[in-house]
């Protein structure tokens, strides 16, 4: 089983949809929950990270449950700049700062 | 945000060559950067992690002889691909971490390399 698991996709949605993104991730004993974005091609940069009591930027929530080992991504009124791959990224080790990437869910908004 | 830089951006060269690759913290103090490798359509995978001052703590499966680390100074880390092969072709990408803000471990990653061994 992997560490960190996510459902590659593609999502295909048109502009405006909302979209949600999952991730499950094995170890219970996980600290810290990112979402980061990859553009083709492009080194990942962090979205946000996620709390516990769940938190928002802007367009983009981001929810944690840990019991359950979930993390999810919801993005509202998507634009055509949102397409990209959105990788689910959990920190292993508190102490070293080990992070552990999903696969990634590729994002397509068409126009 | 914190800026990382990686240099070269492209390289292309033939079996059996040695490839160094810079990895550089430009606006704040590193002690610690890590190493990934990402094939297409796959996921980052953390090849090695590198502390400043002390060897290079690698993971399981990556082979520290072929895959050299060097974090002289508290700004640079360097990899070095010795004796690359084909196999070896993949998109190198460097993070570091500001210990300054890194309450909740987010890590700043350098614009990638890609290595294409003919």
């Amino acid at each position: 089983r992997k560490e960190v698991e996510q459902d590659p996709g593609p999502f295909n949605v048109p502009e405006g949809a909302t979209v949600a993104f999952n991730c499950t991730y094995s170890n219970s004993a996980s600290q810290s929950f990112f979402w980061y974005r990859q553009d083709c091609r492009k080194e990942p940069k962090l979205l946000m990270s996620v709390y516990s009591s769940g938190n928002e930027d802007g367009r983009f929530t981001a929810q944690l449950n840990r019991a359950s080992q979930y993390i999810s991504l919801l993005i509202r009124d998507s634009k055509l700049s949102d397409s990209a791959t959105y990788l689910c990224v959990v920190n292993m080790e508190g102490n070293t700062g080990k992070l552990i990437f999903g696969q990634g869910t590729t994002l397509q908004v068409k126009p | 945000g914190a800026v990382v830089s990686q240099h070269p951006s492209w390289v292309i060269c033939k079996s059996g060559t040695s490839v160094k690759i810079e990895c550089r913290s430009l606006d704040f103090q590193a002690t610690t950067m890590f190493w990934y490798r990402q094939f297409p359509k796959q996921s980052l995978m953390l090849m090695a992690t590198s502390n400043e001052g002390s060897k290079a703590t690698y993971e399981q499966g990556v082979e520290k002889d072929k895959f050299l680390i060097n974090h002289a100074s508290l700004t640079l880390s360097t990899l070095t691909v010795t004796s690359a092969h084909p196999e070896d072709s993949s998109f190198y990408i460097c993070s570091a971490r500001d210990p300054l803000r890194g309450i909740l471990k987010t890590q700043y990653f350098g614009p990638g390399t890609r290595l294409l061994v003919l």
